[in-house]
């Protein structure tokens, strides 16, 4: 009954490859996020989306860009990959009318850069 | 610069014992506070929240206390159990200066609790 659903949940790519992580949500929620999980730095904000086409950078937004072209799917692109985008991966929901200011965060996508 | 730390990486406790995690926040401009729990190859969940308009919040074995003169939140577990044991992280939401904050929250670096029967 998962409202939000990340693809892939694992990747191992090699440096220079463009690599797209999925999010897929059914909540209908207006907000959508993606961050990066590292040991010491906790969750980092890379992207958001305020709406459909609305997107905006986080903290960390260097080498990726994200698009979203339906409520449902928000997508992360790594134009080039590189080592330091190793990392696990996290896409979550909010809608502050719908269901207040907490987050639904997915499963996590791991992606290894060799 | 992080604006919110969590100083301790790790905890450990004793099953039925308290549990405290602390969290410090540099921006004044975070006025709503939560805390997320994650197990390993999971997302995280959420806990419990609060408002800057409150110090205290309780839920069940759950109670966050915010001193906002302190920048300083922490949460409570009691009475801790072994299923407590996870990575807890705990998160801030705060407008820009035009106001908008778009649900955007900024988290700390975590602490691993663990619980030892």
């Amino acid at each position: 009954d998962a409202g939000i659903t990340q693809s892939p949940r694992h990747k191992v790519t090699e440096t220079g490859t463009p690599v797209t992580l999925r999010c897929h949500q059914t909540e209908n929620h207006r907000y959508m996020y993606w961050y990066r999980q590292d040991p010491g730095h906790g969750l980092r904000l890379i992207h958001y989306s305020y709406g459909v086409k609305d997107t905006d950078k986080g903290e960390v937004s260097d080498g990726y860009s994200v698009s979203r072209s339906k409520t449902e799917d928000f997508l992360l692109t790594l134009e080039s990959a590189t080592s330091s985008q190793t990392s696990v991966y996290f896409c979550a929901i909010s809608d502050p009318v719908l269901t207040g200011y907490g987050y639904t965060f997915g499963s996590g996508t791991r992606l290894t850069v060799v | 610069d992080q604006q919110v730390k969590q100083n301790s990486p790790s905890l450990s406790v004793q099953e039925g014992r308290i549990s405290i995690l602390n969290c410090d926040y540099t921006n004044s401009m975070f006025d709503y506070f939560l805390w997320y729990k994650k197990y390993p190859a999971e997302g995280p969940t959420f806990l419990i929240s609060i408002s800057s308009i409150k110090d205290k919040n309780e839920d069940g074995r759950f109670t966050v206390f915010l001193n906002k003169s302190a920048k300083h939140l922490s949460l409570h577990i009691v009475p801790s159990q072994p299923g407590d044991s996870a990575v807890y992280f705990c998160a801030a939401l705060g407008s820009d200066a035009g106001g908008t904050s778009y649900g955007k929250l900024t988290f700390g670096q975590g602490t691993i609790l663990t619980v030892h029967p």
